[in-house]
């Protein structure tokens, strides 16, 4: 079955630029996006057609896509940005499809 | 501003039937998509179901195929989820979510705050 793969955790400390990656095969041919996820919330878009910022999101966040790798990069980390971070895209019939989700750390 | 509130959630035996809902405001809910995601305790996004501004397209994922039911009234604002034989791996929070399709694939730009759905006996 199609996947969109995330490693399960990141951990950079404040001030420092945080790197999430979201591999998946059918990800030259198809946007991917990014929810971020605060303990206890709901998710929320923060990236949207691989590297556009709805209004509201911080320059701090941007997203990249190469080939079967999208990434999502926060740079200047900071506290408030601890959370979970799913990246969303669709399996070969077209059903949505979430990556596992990245626990972000910031020590 | 827009607002999606979902409800219905709650503990139901292995087997048993329940019913969500989500109430929307703040924008015309007969102009989009309308979807379902859950997260079971400490996991992550599971999509679903979908089904489209008029009712004519719905789909499933194969986890809840035959066994749950999306549907929606543009008349009262709402979207429901209908779901029979319910399984402890239902258990899960349960959002609604408005769909954006200006892009390939769609997603999702509001989400609801979440209802618990607990299988268990």
């Amino acid at each position: 079955s199609y996947d969109l793969t995330q490693p399960a955790s990141v951990s950079v400390s404040p001030g420092q630029t945080a790197r999430i990656t979201c591999f998946g095969d059918a990800l030259p041919k198809q946007y991917a996006y990014w929810y971020q996820q605060k303990a206890g919330q709901a998710p929320s878009l923060f990236i949207f057609k691989d590297s556009e910022r709805p209004s509201g999101i911080p320059e701090r966040f941007s997203g990249s896509s190469s080939g079967t790798t999208v990434t999502l990069t926060i740079s200047g980390v900071q506290a408030e940005d601890e959370a979970d971070y799913y990246c969303q895209s669709a399996d070969i019939s077209g059903s949505t499809l979430f990556g596992g989700g990245t626990k972000l750390t910031v020590l | 501003d827009v607002q999606l509130v979902e409800s219905g959630g709650g503990l139901v035996n292995p087997g048993g039937s329940l019913r969500l809902s989500c109430a929307v405001s703040g924008f015309t809910f007969s102009d989009y998509n309308m979807d379902w995601v859950r997260q079971a305790p400490g996991k992550g996004l599971e999509w679903v179901s979908s089904i489209s501004t008029q009712s004519g397209r719905i789909s499933y994922a194969d986890s809840v195929q035959g066994r749950f039911t999306i549907s929606r009234d543009n008349a009262q604002n709402s979207l429901y989820l209908h779901m029979d034989s319910l399984r402890a791996e239902d258990t899960a929070v349960y959002y609604c979510a408005r769909v954006v399709e200006t892009a390939e694939p769609y997603y999702f730009d509001y989400w609801g705050q979440g209802t618990l759905v607990t299988v268990s006996s």
